[in-house]
């Protein structure tokens, strides 16, 4: 049962371009949502997240939108540069009562190129 | 300010054997959460620790155990490794009350033959 799910195993942008990379989930009982990078031997990187009390969260070039009706959420790169290329995975958690935050649900991964 | 640390880096074990990993969280930080990553997937919930008890658990039999110490550092150990436990090993640190961004070490690329 994949409760988080990114339908696109790869994603070939040029710099200088918006990268959008999607990513859909089933389970409502998730609260939180993040994005992570990751290069080749090394472990995720964070890039951004959002409360689903929001419905966008901007930081640099990086946004990521949330439709909580359509449980979609997006992340935008915009301009896209060659050092974006990377495996970009999204997250969703759920609180497991407070503050307190438990385990990250992972879709698959999308692969972005960004051709220079 | 250093990150999340883990050692070691590659391991070789035989089907059969038992492996210890470890993890010291980013500063600061006091929950510790283990992932399990096969290649061209997501990082799987392995199991979260917090105040040296394990809090949450994902679906992993038994042969997957885990520590926290008082210095909030960690092990995973996984007992009669099978070749399905080939993977990398992630650990990730957070603050228990600062919202739900986990903060990944590197991770241990574990082969078992």
């Amino acid at each position: 049962d994949q409760q988080v799910k990114q339908n696109s195993p790869s994603l070939s942008v040029q710099e200088g371009r918006i990268s959008i990379l999607n990513c859909d989930y089933t389970n409502s009982m998730f609260d939180y949502f993040l994005w992570y990078k990751k290069y080749p031997a090394e472990g995720p990187t964070f890039l951004i997240s959002i409360s689903s009390i929001k419905d966008k969260n901007e930081d640099g070039r990086f946004t990521v939108f949330l439709n909580k009706s359509a449980k979609h959420l997006s992340l935008h790169i915009v301009p896209s540069q060659p050092g974006d290329s990377a495996v970009y995975f999204c997250a969703a958690t759920e609180n497991a009562g407070g503050t307190s935050y438990g385990k990250l649900t992972f879709g698959q991964g999308t692969i972005l190129t960004v051709h220079p | 300010d250093a990150g999340v640390t883990q050692s070691p880096t590659h391991l070789i074990k035989t089907r059969g054997q038992q492996v210890t990993l470890r993890c010291s969280p980013k500063s600061g930080h006091d929950t510790v959460s283990w992932y399990q990553q096969a290649l061209g997937q997501g990082p799987q919930f392995i199991f979260q620790y917090y105040e040296e008890e394990e809090r949450q658990r994902g679906n992993f039999p038994d042969r997957f155990s885990g520590h926290q110490f008082p210095n909030y550092s960690s092990e995973l150990n996984v007992n009669a490794l099978l070749l399905g436990d080939s993977a990398l090993y992630l650990c990730a640190s957070s603050f228990s009350n600062r919202g739900g961004e986990q903060y990944f070490g590197p991770g241990t690329r574990l082969t078992v033959t």
